[in-house]
């Protein structure tokens, strides 16, 4: 079974571009999540969606938006970027369905680089 | 929020020691998990253990939920250990889809 997939697995961006961030969850898995990690914040959850509507969200700015679609792929956009928007975003997959055990995998992240 | 201390934040071991990770957290959860980050950033996951202990070969785990800890456990490390291992919690009450992360603790096994 295929784990999570994210893509491209790194980016270099100027600032005030904006990006876009794929993620393809675990077949079968209806909910994903993406977080932000920084040498200084640390692990930092951005958003969750389940079945293409955003369930819940983090303290990040509105230039951090998401999506899902019918097949449970994701994709995040940063637009306006910042330098401190350079960060490894790492999407996880989970069924979505509040059962008991339920585990959160994560992909490999996308390194984003602004300069 | 919910706040989460990881200890200690740094540990060197020589291969075949044991250890031990601690996670304080701030509040009664309904969801903890152990994920290990190995030096290439993919963040693997090893226990879903919001109370109770659980074994997984060298790997063990347990949360005292009524003392608001979790301890995990690594016995006879191996030099693939290293890495950084976070603990992530989700406040009773709220979804189980909004982990908040410990800062982590970076292992170190020396050959």
């Amino acid at each position: 079974k295929a784990g999570v997939t994210q893509t491209p697995r790194y980016l270099i961006k100027t600032r005030g571009q904006q990006v876009t961030l794929s993620c393809s969850p675990i077949s079968g898995h209806r909910s994903v999540s993406w977080y932000q990690q920084t040498p200084g914040q640390g692990l930092q959850f951005l958003f969750e969606y389940f079945s293409e509507t955003q369930r819940n969200k983090g303290n990040f700015p509105g230039r951090f938006s998401g999506r899902q679609f019918s097949n449970s792929r994701s994709e995040m956009n940063v637009s306006t970027l910042e330098l401190g928007d350079s960060a490894l975003y790492l999407c996880a997959s989970s069924w979505g369905t509040g059962s008991t055990n339920e585990k959160l995998f994560f992909g490999s992240g996308t390194q984003l680089s602004v300069l | 929020g919910i706040q989460v201390e990881q200890s200690p934040p740094d540990l060197i071991l020589q291969e075949g020691a044991n250890s031990t990770l601690r996670c304080n957290f701030s509040d009664s959860v309904n969801n903890l998990q152990w994920f290990h980050q190995n030096p290439w950033g993919q963040l693997i996951n090893l226990f879903y253990i919001p109370s109770g202990t659980k074994q997984n070969g060298r790997l063990s785990a347990t949360t005292v939920a009524t003392e608001r800890y979790s301890l995990l456990y690594i016995s006879s490390s191996q030099t693939t250990d290293s890495g950084v291992y976070f603990c992530a919690v989700e406040r009773t009450g709220g979804s189980n889809y909004k982990l908040t992360f410990g800062k982590g603790t970076l292992l170190t096994v020396n050959p």
